[in-house]
């Protein structure tokens, strides 16, 4: 079974704030790899797929990197609606699909 | 618009049993695949099962096979989820998820809670 690590878990920034989020794979999954976001009381949603094709809706302020084992999200400019939890996932080798234990952007 | 909901989620007692249903609309069902995911109380994302667009073939987490039983009725557009011998750990949300290309998780319902308590 492929390891989604995600760092870090936590993470206070501002509104307008550049951030980056990190997902590590324990082996390759080539561009196998899928962000989602999760708001408090809701199902997740997903953002990217593929490590940087923004799903239907999605603002451009997403973007996706990464290849093989290391895999980034940023959010270019951060607005009040995207203060969630993030969480990676990869599709390369399954069953099982996997996610990373999630990384919580908060308010600073 | 896509829309998936699950029902039959509740309180049930250890060892007991629970079919959870997928109601789709918005869509070309039978094209689609069918994944469960469930996330515990405070806790995150873990994948339980899927099911291919066609019924054919299904896969069960490892840790979870043998108390599971997914299948679907394409004329429905439905998909079930059998859990058995229910175990206080199974205490989660249970979503219904489609599948856009082998493993992309896209359309998700809003869940259904299941609790498993004495």
């Amino acid at each position: 079974e492929i390891v989604m690590t995600q760092s870090p878990a936590t993470l206070s920034v501002s509104p307008g704030e550049r951030v980056t989020l990190s997902c590590r794979a324990s082996q390759s999954i080539r561009t196998k790899l899928a962000w989602l976001q999760q708001k408090p009381g809701q199902a997740p949603r997903l953002l990217i797929y593929d490590v940087s094709t923004r799903a239907t809706g999605i603002p451009a302020r997403f973007s996706g990197s990464g290849s093989g084992t290391e895999f980034t999200l940023t959010i270019s400019s951060l607005q009040s609606e995207d203060f969630a939890v993030y969480y990676c996932q990869q599709y390369n080798d399954w069953p099982p699909v996997t996610f990373g234990q999630g990384t919580k952007l908060e308010i600073k | 618009q896509v829309q998936l909901v699950e029902s039959g989620g509740g309180v049930v007692q250890p060892g007991t049993s629970l079919r959870l249903s997928c109601a789709a609309s918005g869509l070309k069902f039978r094209r689609y695949g069918i994944h469960w995911v469930r996330q515990a109380p405070g806790k995150g994302l873990e994948w339980v099962a899927m099911i291919t667009s066609d019924g054919n073939d299904q896969y069960y987490a490892d840790s979870l096979r043998g108390r599971l039983t997914v299948s679907r009725d394409n004329s429905k557009y439905m998909v079930y989820l059998q859990l058995n011998s229910l175990r206080r750990e199974d205490t989660a949300v249970y979503y219904c998820v489609t599948d856009k290309d082998w493993g992309i998780l896209n359309s998700w319902g809003p869940g259904t809670l299941v609790t498993v308590s004495s």
